[in-house]
């Protein structure tokens, strides 16, 4: 069984669209991130949400909206694509936000290539 | 600034033979210590926590340690499945939500 799962894998849209990714994980935990890895595989924090709740919000162009409809759900969406937006983009999830055993675990990623 | 920096960048081994990676770390105020193992086109998998300087983890062929400015995660006579890139984080104790700030991570190839 899959523990953090993303859809879909691989996106390749034209500048200016709007895309969505979704993110599930079914390990019943509280705390779910989203993540870029760029070109040279540098991996950063986007957003983080806690039971719903959006808890962590780095900079990230507005055109980024995550939207958490229960706290097993986690998705991504994405207004006015840009070039610079290519990357991979990774879901995870944790226990809790804070303490001991919130480890993450992450899902297998979205390569998202802007033409 | 507080700053992850993990060296060297790349790394070819020999099977079977030993080595260490190095995770530094400018941080004030370290909540955790997290190893990653990242395979080409998958996402990270989780190796190690470390919490406190002189704590050790192992498993399989991987030993974590940590002391007050870095960690190593030594390997011991690698085999050719143990190639990936191996990335490290910091927590921090920041205000009531902590995140992982990550390093740009170690490209380990092991050689048969």
């Amino acid at each position: 069984d899959t523990a953090v799962s993303q859809t879909p894998k691989y996106l390749v849209t034209q500048m200016g669209n709007d895309k969505s990714i979704k993110c599930e994980q079914n390990l019943g935990h509280d705390t779910m991130y989203w993540y870029k890895q760029d070109s040279k595989k540098f991996l950063k924090i986007m957003f983080s949400y806690n039971n719903k709740e959006l808890i962590i919000n780095e900079t990230v162009p507005n055109r980024f909206s995550p939207k958490s409809p229960d706290k097993a759900h986690l998705n991504l969406h994405i207004n006015s694509l840009e070039l610079g937006d290519s990357a991979v983009y990774f879901c995870a999830s944790s226990q809790a936000a804070l303490g001991r055993g919130n480890e993450q675990f992450f899902g297998p990623g979205t390569r998202l290539t802007v033409l | 600034e507080d700053q992850v920096t993990q060296s060297p960048e790349a790394l070819r081994l020999q099977e079977g033979e030993s080595s260490s990676l190095n995770c530094s770390y400018t941080v004030s105020g370290l909540r955790g210590l997290f190893w990653y193992r990242q395979d080409p086109g998958k996402g990270p998998e989780f190796l190690f926590t470390l919490y406190s300087a002189g704590e050790e983890k192992e498993k399989e062929r991987l030993k974590a340690t940590l002391t007050k400015k870095e960690s190593f995660l030594h390997i011991t006579a690698p085999k050719p499945e143990d190639s990936a890139t191996y990335l490290c984080a910091v927590q921090l104790y920041t205000g009531a939500n902590s995140k992982l700030t990550f390093g740009k991570g170690i490209t380990l190839s092991v050689r048969p």
